[in-house]
């Protein structure tokens, strides 16, 4: 166990719908990053909030955003969903200091979109 | 900007030494090399992390050379639980501060 707890586990919607997921950190973590993994796929980066404030974008969609919270809790909404936009979605947790950066996995969200 | 390169898959056998290279040009001093694993449906699991030289811990050892333009991985010893897929990360600090994933080895364990 990472440490990291994402819901829900499993999420199955229709195309054009928006969906949120949840990500809480490690306990003493500041740092969230959110990855998508298509089936049989490597992991693509998305995005990385440091205590609030995005740090780094990678290949995230315009119709996706992100947001961590004060309590350092992350969501991840997807929006004008497409089949697509099935995956597993991590979200890692990290201290981020400035000599280590070492990600916390969690178990993932399956999106299924229909 | 830094691009890491690795095998698509290698196979091997119980009780080898397996080593996975991560080629990654226009890696900057500061910049640090991170190989993670993966097992089907699970989240990656950190393995080992440096930035030069030599690393060794419990489970394995990094080998970066003095031109870091590549870093190898080292199990020692595999065993078919380690059939799983290794990726490598390069965490591009500073003002460009960036993460640039590898595309994953698979690594296949045989008895």
């Amino acid at each position: 166990d990472s440490g990291v707890t994402q819901t829900p586990k499993h999420l199955i919607t229709a195309t054009g719908q928006r969906v949120t997921l949840r990500c809480s950190p490690r306990s003493g973590d500041l740092s969230v990053y959110w990855y998508q993994q298509s089936l049989d796929q490597g992991l693509q980066f998305l995005i990385h909030y440091y205590n609030g404030e995005e740090r780094a974008k990678g290949n995230i969609l315009e119709r996706f955003s992100a947001q961590q919270f004060p309590d350092l809790h992350s969501e991840l909404n997807l929006s004008s969903l497409e089949l697509g936009d099935s995956a597993l979605y991590f979200c890692a947790s990290s201290e981020w200091t400035a000599s280590t950066d070492t990600q916390y996995f969690g178990p993932g969200t399956r999106l299924t979109v229909l | 900007l830094a691009k890491t390169t690795q095998p698509i898959s290698m196979d091997s056998y119980e009780g080898q030494e397996v080593n996975i290279t991560c080629s990654h040009n226009n890696i900057a001093t500061n910049d640090y090399i991170t190989w993670y694993q993966q097992f089907p449906s699970q989240g990656p699991r950190f393995i080992i992390q440096g930035y030069k030289t030599k690393v060794t811990n419990e489970v394995a050892s990094l080998f970066i050379p003095a031109d870091r333009k590549s870093s190898t991985l080292s199990l020692p010893r595999v065993s078919l639980s380690d059939t799983a897929v290794y990726y490598c990360l390069v965490g591009v600090r500073g003002s460009n501060y960036q993460l640039i994933w590898g595309a994953g080895t698979k690594l296949i364990i045989k008895p």
